[in-house]
């Protein structure tokens, strides 16, 4: 499959744990997007990155969300101190030109506890 | 800020019957206009796209859709559904100037065989 990929799918946390998550877009892809959906919405941007470089970024994003694309491939999103309001399928697209159409990925869902 | 909206949160509509689903969005520049569409444990797909030109566009599966810029609209239609088109269609806008794709909160269309 040569689609965006996700890791884990599944991710079942404590309140005030930290978790990271994983995508692997489109291999030629050079925008990668992060988006959050909660239940009977949807997608709400997060963050976009063209390379490694993260050029803009949603003033739904706390400061304890952060993510890397350190060598302009792969991203990571990292939640620090999950709050339970941080419960929600967490998305990753890529598309190949800025505007573009987007490829999604299937998603990390996240239950905090 | 800009937005989308999607006025029929539920639609459930026999075989056979003709699909129309609303989307608006607000922004009075330059747009790029998505469809996206979910099956049921699927990531999201996209259905189709407006960028330039002819204002009605075609996509996949038989489904078209209609940008009239004076009424800031571009709505999902489908002559004849089929049981297979249960899904969630996602209206998506991008807008000059940013890179992110804002949605809307989704149709959850459910076609009865």
């Amino acid at each position: 499959d040569t689609g965006v990929s996700q890791d884990p799918r599944h991710k079942i946390t404590k309140r005030g744990q930290n978790v990271t998550f994983r995508c692997d877009p489109i291999s030629e892809h050079n925008r990668l997007y992060w988006y959050r959906q909660t239940l009977g919405q949807g997608p709400e941007f997060l963050t976009y990155f063209q390379n490694e470089a993260q050029l803009e970024k949603s003033r739904l994003l706390s400061d304890r969300f952060s993510a890397e694309r350190p060598k302009g491939s792969f991203s990571t999103l990292e939640i620090q101190r999950t709050e339970q309001g941080d419960s929600a399928m967490y998305l990753c697209a890529s598309s190949l030109v800025a505007g573009e159409v987007a490829f999604f990925g299937q998603g990390t869902r996240l239950t905090v506890v | 800020a800009q937005s989308v909206s999607q006025h029929n949160h539920h639609v459930i509509l026999s075989e056979a019957a003709s699909l129309e689903l609303g989307c608006n969005y607000s922004y009075g520049g330059t747009v790029n206009l998505f469809w996206y569409v979910q099956y049921p444990g699927q990531h999201l797909q996209l259905l189709l796209k407006y960028f330039s030109g002819d204002p009605l566009v075609k996509g996949i599966k038989g489904f078209e859709a209609e940008f009239i810029k004076s009424k800031f609209s571009f709505n999902l239609r489908k002559p004849s559904v089929q049981w297979s088109d249960t899904a969630e269609y996602f209206c998506a806008v991008r807008t000059s100037g940013t890179y992110k794709y804002i949605f809307g909160t989704g149709t959850r269309l459910k076609v009865l065989a």
